[in-house]
């Protein structure tokens, strides 16, 4: 079957750098996705990784092993705003998105 | 670029009514739209997966007959809500792919619609 694996939820200080880990199991792969999702609100793109290692975007970069089947999405110099779900989301053999419950992260002053 | 809009945001009918929501993406041809629904604290949940011009594909679970799908154009597609009950009541969301962005299976989404059904 497919699975994504995440923490539910994490918590963290303004100002830190937390990582935000994924393991997933899909029928096939194309590609990861990270969307963050504000409560009550629609979620929004953070990054894509279709090949292994590193993007860096700005405070945000997103790691990908496709052997190992892990991601991690890497936030820094962390800011109030960023309080939010972040979801995990690979493409699978039929070109779905995947979606998993998503980690809940709780900045703290 | 790559904007998606959903309307109503927000819509409260009666048990027993239908609910109309709109989903459009407004600069790009979106040849596959998906509809989910979200419960407080829980996962999406893709609901159907629509295709301009043909049925859509509707998730195990999901009733076709009550959560009518249309996608006539590339940039519209709706949900219909029929014979509504609480148990409906919900976040919808609608998001969008096509050839735009970084990859054309990304998945642009709409601002959602809260449904609250009395």
């Amino acid at each position: 079957g497919q699975n994504i694996d995440q923490p539910t939820e994490m918590t963290a200080t303004e100002g830190a750098i937390v990582q935000i880990n994924c393991t997933y199991q899909t029928s096939g792969f194309n590609g990861l996705f990270w969307y963050q999702q504000h409560a009550g609100e629609a979620p929004t793109f953070l990054s894509y990784n279709v090949l292994d290692g590193l993007e860096e975007k700005g405070r945000f970069s997103s790691f990908l092993s496709r052997s190992k089947g892990y991601s991690y999405l890497l936030l820094k110099e962390l800011q109030m705003k960023d309080s939010a779900s972040y979801l995990c989301a690979p493409l699978d053999s039929n070109y779905q998105l995947i979606w998993g419950a998503g980690t809940k992260l709780i900045i703290k002053p | 670029g790559a904007v998606v809009s959903q309307h109503p945001s927000r819509v409260i009918c009666k048990s027993g009514t239908s609910v109309k929501i709109e989903c459009r993406s407004l600069d790009f041809q979106a040849t596959t739209m998906f509809w989910y629904r979200q419960f407080p604290k829980q996962s999406l949940m893709l609901m159907a997966t629509s295709n301009e011009g043909s049925k859509a594909t509707y998730e195990q679970g999901v009733e076709k007959d009550k959560f009518l799908i249309n996608h006539a154009s590339l940039t519209l597609s709706t949900l219909t809500v029929t014979s509504a009950h609480p148990e409906d009541s919900s976040f919808y969301i609608c998001s969008a792919s096509g050839e735009s962005g970084r990859s054309s299976y990304e998945q642009y989404f709409g601002p959602g619609t809260r449904l609250t059904v009395t």
